[in-house]
């Protein structure tokens, strides 16, 4: 079984409609990351996380929203859903504490219409 | 973090190695070079890190030039399903910074 899944691995969704995008890692880590990655572009932090308590925003925060329901859920919502949201989404952990290593989910696409 | 530089796209022929070369000119004393590889769309996949000294695991070597301000990640012996986007990424390695900042990578094609 995968170490990090990420539900659902596609979606299709109109303008204005709240979707949430669900990530669970059974790898024991503390750090959760979303990414979301354009065409042709590299990967841009959304938000992360280094322990249930703790959330932060990152490069491109806006429109989104988390939730780290446990150490091994974090969840990316978005309130209202716009077309240039339409991106593959990845999440991601670590076990941080200087660790070099992310370990990434499979990914979401998400397309808004 | 420091910017890093890496050319657009590279090929490479089945069984050569392939040497992937990277610029990081502006990096600083604490920071490592990293480097991930991402297959067609996948979640990117961690490869090896260094500092300064030469690295070498059981998927590629990373020579790190000594100022400090270029590498190079190579694959020894390449396969088709080394095709891939490879990012170098320079970050500090510090409690609060784990952060990892993906440029736009080289595209790697393997061909028969």
């Amino acid at each position: 079984d995968a170490d990090v899944t990420q539900t659902p691995r596609n979606r299709i969704t109109k303008t204005g409609k709240r979707i949430m995008l669900e990530c669970s890692q059974t790898k024991g880590h503390d750090r959760m990351y979303w990414y979301r990655q354009d065409p042709g572009l590299g990967l841009r932090l959304i938000y992360y996380s280094f322990d249930v308590k703790d959330i932060n925003k990152g490069e491109i925060s806006d429109g989104y929203s988390v939730s780290r329901q446990a150490q091994a859920k974090f969840s990316l919502s978005l309130e209202s859903a716009i077309p240039n949201q339409t991106a593959l989404y990845f999440c991601a952990t670590s076990s941080g504490g200087g660790s070099y290593e992310q370990y990434f989910g499979p990914g979401t696409r998400l397309t808004v219409t | 973090d420091a910017k890093t530089t890496q050319p657009p796209s590279m090929d490479c022929a089945e069984g050569r190695a392939a040497n992937l070369p990277c610029n990081h000119s502006t990096i600083s004393g604490n920071e490592y070079v990293y480097w991930y590889r991402q297959i067609h769309s996948q979640g990117p996949q961690y490869i090896i890190h260094g500092l300064k000294n030469n690295e070498t695991n059981e998927m590629a070597s990373l020579i790190i030039t000594e100022d400090r301000k270029s590498s190079t990640l190579i694959l020894p012996h390449a396969t088709l399903r080394d095709t891939a986007v490879y990012y170098c990424i320079v970050r500090s390695r510090s409690y609060n910074t784990d952060k990892l900042i993906f440029g736009t990578g080289t595209r790697l094609q393997v061909f028969p």
